[in-house]
């Protein structure tokens, strides 16, 4: 099965901060990758599918990039509400499998 | 708009079985647009796949779940149901229902990301 790294596994950055989260697959899944946001309590919410389709009402200051194996979600300038936990995953086959997380707080 | 909930028992004892629902409202799961799957979460973990299911009945299961678990649908209800078998603590999680897109290329159907989440429930697994 295919695995899905993120790093860091966390990371404090201060508002207006660009922030760069980092996905890889052990194999190449083209770009059938998506990136989801959890606030705290809260549901996971879809960002970004297709590697860099930004999700209908998601803020423009998220995106995506990457394909093959190494992918990247950028929130250009953070603030106080993308605290949260960031989570990868991969779709192009089952078993559809998250990364493990990354979870990003203000400084 | 489309709404997903799920129900069912919030404790479950050790070596029985774990049965959850999830209703859709909203909109119909015999759309031929989507499949519909179940993902869970452990307390203070991250998400995994359990699997997922076409109103028609076909499935795709997590391999590392497959033994234990069936999903089936209800169109009558616009239900579709979770069954994880020989449940330990293990499978104390936060169980979620969701949506997700369907694409058939040539004849390979695949998924989509979940776009549509229900709110999720707690299920303890303890005697």
């Amino acid at each position: 099965d295919i695995q899905m790294t993120q790093s860091p596994s966390s990371l404090s950055a201060s508002v207006g901060d660009r922030v760069t989260i980092t996905c890889r697959a052990s194999q190449g899944i083209t770009n059938f990758l998506a990136w989801y946001q959890q606030k705290p309590g809260k549901v996971p919410k879809l960002l970004i599918y297709a590697a860099s389709t930004l999700q209908s009402g998601v803020p423009s200051r998220f995106s995506g990039s990457g394909s093959g194996t190494d992918f990247t979600l950028t929130i250009s300038s953070l603030q106080p509400e993308d605290v949260a936990t960031y989570y990868c995953q991969k779709y192009n086959s089952a078993p559809l499998t998250f990364g493990g997380g990354t979870k990003v707080e203000i400084k | 708009q489309l709404q997903l909930q799920e129900s069912g028992p919030g404790l479950v004892k050790p070596s029985e079985t774990l049965s959850l629902t999830c209703t859709v409202s909203g909109g119909s799961i015999s759309s031929s647009s989507y499949y519909w799957g179940w993902i869970r979460q452990p307390p203070g973990k991250g998400l995994e796949w359990i699997g997922s299911i076409y109103y028609s009945g076909s499935t795709y299961y997590n391999p590392s779940l497959k033994s234990r678990v069936t999903i089936s649908a209800d169109t009558s209800k616009n239900q579709f149901s979770l069954k994880l078998s020989s449940v330990t603590a293990a499978d104390t999680a936060v169980y979620y229902c969701a949506r997700q897109s369907r694409r058939v290329v040539v004849v390979i159907t695949h998924l989509d990301a979940f776009d549509i989440w229900g709110q999720g429930t707690m299920v303890t697994v303890s005697s």
